[in-house]
């Protein structure tokens, strides 16, 4: 099936450390979501984007669509212990079934206060 | 309770017997879907619906079945568990239309171990 590459894996940052994590597809995207998981929880969304080019923030968190469609990128500014968890990327290919996402494998952030 | 809520959040079965995992959510969204997380593969889809008793196979669907009676109840049951099907399973549902279908809020997660 159709893959994101989702890197890095996993982080360990110290507090106060900017983060920057991407996922990147041979495949062309209409939409680029980032999630974060944390322990024993279910995914929460943190942003969402739908045009190239696009760039939101919510908070300390940035996001990037790509230009090519193909990719996305997320950063987190100086980064706390509250930030610990799993990242995801997803994404609706074009022409794919609203609703059906492609995600990436996650990059596990761990932060040292 | 508002929201999407699964039940059970863990369970423990033994190989060849029947499994249903529920779903349900208290926001009228059209869409619901069914994930299942594993190390090492991320989050894959097993089935979706885009409205009551629409249902479409997702990445992973063999050994599971889905019904949309309702469209605020989506149940997910492996008719004969395997050890494979050992994971933890993720509902998630989201509005209908446009980008919002995109969107998608989980729930908590049911972790399931087949023995």
């Amino acid at each position: 099936g159709q893959q994101l590459n989702q890197s890095p894996q996993s982080m360990f940052i110290q507090e106060g450390e900017d983060v920057s994590m991407n996922c990147t597809s041979s495949s062309i995207f209409n939409t680029w979501l980032w999630y974060k998981q944390d322990p024993g929880e279910g995914p929460v969304l943190l942003i969402a984007l739908y045009k190239a080019g696009e760039l939101t923030s919510n908070g300390r968190l940035t996001a990037q669509f790509g230009t090519t469609r193909k990719d996305s990128f997320l950063n987190i500014s100086a980064s706390i212990p509250s930030d610990v968890g799993i990242y995801f990327c997803a994404g609706q290919l074009r022409g794919g079934s609203q609703g059906n996402l492609i995600f990436g494998k996650g990059t596990k952030l761990s932060v040292k206060p | 309770d508002a929201g999407i809520t699964q039940s059970p959040r863990y369970k423990i079965t033994e190989t060849g017997r029947q499994v249903t995992l529920m779903c349900h959510q208290t926001w009228s969204h059209s869409y619901m879907f069914w994930y299942r997380q594993d190390l090492g593969h991320g989050l894959r889809l097993i089935y979706y619906s885009a409205a009551a008793d629409i249902t479409d196979k997702g990445e992973v669907p063999d050994g599971y079945v889905v019904s949309r009676s309702k469209t605020e109840n989506f149940p997910l049951t492996l008719e004969s568990a395997t050890r494979s099907q050992t994971s933890v399973y993720f509902c998630a549902s989201s509005e209908g239309g446009g980008s919002g279908a995109n969107v998608l809020t989980f729930g908590a997660g049911s972790r399931l171990t087949v023995l």
